[in-house]
């Protein structure tokens, strides 16, 4: 079984520019979730997708967005990128209707922002 | 807004049991108790969840006191490969499942 695949590994951006990152879930996993982890900060919560919609997002700005696609796949977006958001992003999928909440995480995207 | 405690750091002797402390003293009646661990630059990894009662899987061993306030991950034979940082994380259906990481504990497995 595939794990949790992210892409790319690495991007490097200026200031301004915008960022696409990619999720592709295990198979079955329904719900994506995207968190980022800046030095320092730890991992923060950023957005809660399930069935193609979102259902809840942590304290970051509009610029930080996303979809989820109806393979379940998700892509983030971050707008007007700042230097501040230089961090590993990672996503994670959860399996639909399970009583816990076990995630499965990506090895990540690392974003750099020059 | 972690709701748990954790101590920062602590070493571990290679092949000796790793107990792993978290006070989580407001934890309410439909929050379970995770354990994750982040091995350097990688994404985090599941190791045990647990409601009330005791746990145990490949990985490790999760005990809950009986009172809830606090648990203990023990990890029986802990390797160089167990060197990671490791999160306690209350976490239920309430708040839509999204886990909330405090800073953790590191871990240093020595040989």
């Amino acid at each position: 079984e595939a794990g949790v695949t992210q892409s790319p590994t690495h991007l490097i951006k200026t200031r301004g520019q915008q960022a696409t990152l990619r999720c592709s879930p295990i198979s079955g996993h329904t719900s994506v979730y995207w968190y980022q982890q800046a030095l320092g900060l730890g991992l923060q919560f950023l957005l809660w997708y399930d069935e193609g919609e979102e259902r809840n997002r942590g304290n970051f700005p509009p610029r930080f967005s996303g979809r989820q696609f109806p393979n379940y796949s998700s892509e983030l977006n971050v707008n007007a990128l700042e230097l501040e958001d230089s961090a590993l992003y990672l996503c994670a999928g959860r399996p639909k209707d399970i009583r816990g909440n076990e995630q499965f995480f990506g090895p990540g995207t690392r974003l750099t922002v020059l | 807004d972690a709701k748990t405690t954790q101590p920062p750091s602590m070493d571990c002797a290679e092949g000796r049991a790793a107990n792993l402390p978290c006070n989580h003293s407001t934890i309410s009646g439909n929050e379970y108790v995770y354990w994750y661990r982040q091995i350097h630059s990688q994404g985090p990894q599941y190791i045990i969840h647990g409601l009330k009662n005791n746990e145990t899987n490949e990985m490790a061993s999760l005990i809950i006191t009986e009172d809830r306030k606090s648990s203990t991950l023990i990890l029986p034979h802990a390797t160089l490969r167990d060197t990671a940082v490791y999160y306690c994380i209350v976490s239920s259906r309430g708040n839509d499942y999204k886990l909330s990481f405090g800073a953790g504990t590191t871990v240093t497995v020595r040989a």
